[in-house]
């Protein structure tokens, strides 16, 4: 089946750095998407990526379709404390469901003040 | 838009009882999916449903878990009987014309003694 590796796995950085994330893909993905868990709540949509090479802004948030399609990454400038959380990428590949997404297993996101 | 709702937020029930956890998705989505995340597993999908018709169940664990969607606004993950190890988040999530872009509720986070 479809794989997503994510890495970090955990960040800790310092507030007002930029910070940086990728996720690769065992196999080709249409489509890419970015989320963010608070804890307690539901992830959240942040960008959502639909073509190879689209580069996609979202406030301090920019999120890049890899050329190859196997992969993506999400930048984060000048962060905040409020941008504490577990952020996940999520793809949808060739195969399976039109509808099923695989997801990452997150990246642990730590401001310090 | 109220977003996805999902209810209840927290359940805890002993080994053996029935749980119920419910959903309504956001208005006018056609895409209805469960997952269940832990620390271990992550997001898990469960089962999705495309216009209140079950596509693909191939995520439920066993024959203890069912789901049903009467209606295009309620939906119904049961439990039956409980063990231990369903303690996990089960989060619902809709989708629209672009179901690959799925909007996540709060979670039902379910303690099974």
């Amino acid at each position: 089946g479809q794989q997503l590796n994510q890495s970090p796995q955990s960040m800790f950085i310092q507030e007002g750095e930029d910070v940086s994330m990728n996720c690769t893909s065992s196999s080709i993905f249409n489509t890419w998407l970015w989320y963010k868990q608070d804890p307690g709540e539901g992830p959240v949509l942040l960008i959502a990526l639909y073509k190879a090479g689209e580069l996609t802004s979202n406030g301090r948030l920019t999120a890049q379709f890899g050329i190859t399609r196997k992969d993506s990454f999400l930048n984060i400038s000048a962060s905040i404390p409020s941008d504490v959380g577990i952020y996940f990428c999520a793809g949808r590949g060739l195969s399976g469901s039109a509808r099923q997404l695989t997801f990452g297993s997150g990246t642990q996101l730590t401001v310090l003040p | 838009d109220a977003g996805v709702i999902q209810s209840p937020r927290h359940e805890v029930t002993e080994m053996g009882q029935e749980v119920t956890l419910r959903c309504k998705p956001i208005s006018g989505h056609n895409s209805l999916f469960w997952y269940r995340q832990t620390m271990m597993r992550g997001l898990e999908l469960l089962i999705y449903f495309n216009n209140n018709v079950p596509i693909d169940d191939s995520g439920m664990p066993e024959d203890r878990f069912s789901a049903k969607m009467p209606n295009a606004s309620f939906s119904t993950l049961k439990i039956q009987p409980s063990e231990p190890r369903d303690s996990a988040v089960y989060f619902c999530a809709s989708g629209g014309y672009r179901a690959d872009t799925q909007y996540f509720g709060p979670g039902t986070r379910l303690t099974v003694l």
